[in-house]
């Protein structure tokens, strides 16, 4: 079965520099969710899209912004990048009903140097 | 979203089952049971949910008490590969519809 795909899954960049991490959800998944992950903490919710429209926002930095396409593919720029921003970033989707559950893609592993 | 409790770790001999309990008491009576787990830095995987009756799948059964007030998941045969952090979750569906907010798990470590 075709699962959340993520790319790239490694990025190595500067401080300073952007980044921009793609995800592409299941076919017929029509909602997108990102979170953060750094070392040893839990995943945190950063943003999620409904229908290319932005359905919620949690702790997610001014210097970050993202936006689902018309595909449903979902793209997460992150721009000025800090040391602080190394860490897991994984994409989920799920449908909008009721009752299902969301699946998880492998991640990006993003570290500043 | 109602706040959860688990214990931070458990261990679990190969081969029997595994049952981890979440105290969720401030549920609301639309809030939904998750469970995920992830298996070192690999992206969360699902494994049941419910709202208000035991749910069975081919990974594990999900037991709520009657006041829905705490669950258990319970993995039938561990084995070592579901050695992971789990994750219990309440959520209601509803304008931010499956966002989920993890909080401290409870590492599970299968031992032979």
């Amino acid at each position: 079965a075709a699962g959340v795909i993520q790319s790239p899954r490694h990025l190595i960049k500067e401080k300073r520099e952007t980044a921009t991490l793609k995800c592409y959800p299941i076919p017929r998944h029509d909602t997108v969710y990102w979170y953060q992950q750094g070392p040893g903490q839990d995943p945190q919710f950063l943003i999620s899209f409904y229908e290319k429209m932005q359905s919620d926002k949690g702790s997610i930095p001014d210097r970050f912004s993202a936006q689902q396409f018309s595909d449903y593919h979902s793209e997460l720029n992150m721009s000025s990048l800090e040391l602080g921003d190394s860490a897991l970033y994984f994409c989920a989707s799920s449908t909008s009903r009721e009752n299902t559950e969301a699946f998880f893609g492998q991640g990006t592993r993003l570290t500043v140097v | 979203d109602a706040k959860t409790t688990q214990p931070p770790s458990m261990d679990c001999a190969e081969g029997r089952a595994a049952n981890l309990p979440c105290n969720h008491s401030t549920i609301s009576g639309n809030e939904y049971v998750y469970w995920y787990r992830q298996i070192h830095s690999q992206g969360p995987q699902y494994i049941i949910h419910g709202l208000k009756n035991n749910e069975t799948n081919e990974m594990a059964s999900l037991i709520i008490t009657e006041d829905r007030k705490s669950s258990t998941l319970i993995l039938p045969h561990a084995t070592l590969r579901d050695t992971a952090v789990y994750y219990c979750i309440v959520m209601v569906w509803g304008t931010s519809y499956g966002k989920l907010t993890f909080g401290q798990g409870t590492i599970l470590t299968v031992h032979p």
